[in-house]
């Protein structure tokens, strides 16, 4: 089991908003960051740290975090953001990475 | 930055696992980066193996460490995973990834290992 729980699915309609939380203790202290995985394809990066997006990121992706929750923020889905998305942050040793279980997202 | 993952697609239960991340347009000599080995068993989530500063310090993920060694060569702008008494729970893509600080801004396209006799 992770020490970084996620909604396993969500879906949200095309135009609309979806929020993909992340929970764990070490959210309290550590930003998670935020990948993207298409099927067949390597993870990407879509938020890190205190809401940044590398260079190429649409805006509509946005990152917040409150206690020991951290979400992952869509606005205004597109179709081709249907994909797994998973947070990371550190473990609550604090000496380790650990990833979240993923939510598939589908754009209805 | 370009990171590419290059050994073995079968190995056999038992046996050592080695795996050798080629890097180019960064330099694992850098002190900004740590250089991360990640894995994805078929149909599963991601899970962090481990990584190395480019003073050889590591750090593994406590469920691997006992059969984990991830070193740096320099030499090559390389950097290699080796896990040891592998099982079929083993098989998976493993991805090389830069580690820019606690998150990964550069990944390799995956490399799939199966173990099977």
């Amino acid at each position: 089991s992770s020490e970084l729980t996620q909604d396993p699915a969500v879906s949200v309609a095309l135009g609309q908003t979806v929020r993909i939380t992340c929970q764990g203790d070490s959210l309290r202290s550590s930003y998670a960051s935020w990948y993207q995985q298409k099927p067949g394809q390597a993870p990407v990066l879509v938020v890190f740290g205190k809401n940044k997006r590398p260079s190429g990121i649409p805006d509509r992706f946005s990152g917040s975090s409150s206690g020991n929750t951290a979400s992952l923020i869509i606005t205004g889905a597109q179709a081709e953001d249907e994909a797994d998305y998973y947070c990371n942050s550190r473990d609550s040793s604090g000496n380790h990475l650990v990833f979240g279980g993923g939510t598939k997202v589908t754009v209805l | 930055v370009q990171l590419r993952e290059s050994g073995p697609g079968l190995v056999k239960p038992s046996e050592t696992l080695s795996l050798t991340c080629t890097v180019s347009g960064a330099s694992v000599s850098s002190r900004s980066y740590y250089w991360t080995w990640i894995r994805q068993p078929p149909g599963k989530g991601l899970e962090w193996i481990g990584y190395i500063s480019y003073s050889g310090i590591t750090k593994y993920n406590p469920s691997l460490r006992s059969r984990l060694t991830i070193s740096l060569d320099t030499s090559r702008n390389q950097f290699s995973l080796r896990l040891t008494s592998v099982t079929a729970a083993d098989s998976a893509v493993y991805y090389c990834a830069r580690d820019s600080g606690y998150y990964f801004d550069s990944w390799g396209q995956g490399t799939l290992v199966t173990v099977s006799s």
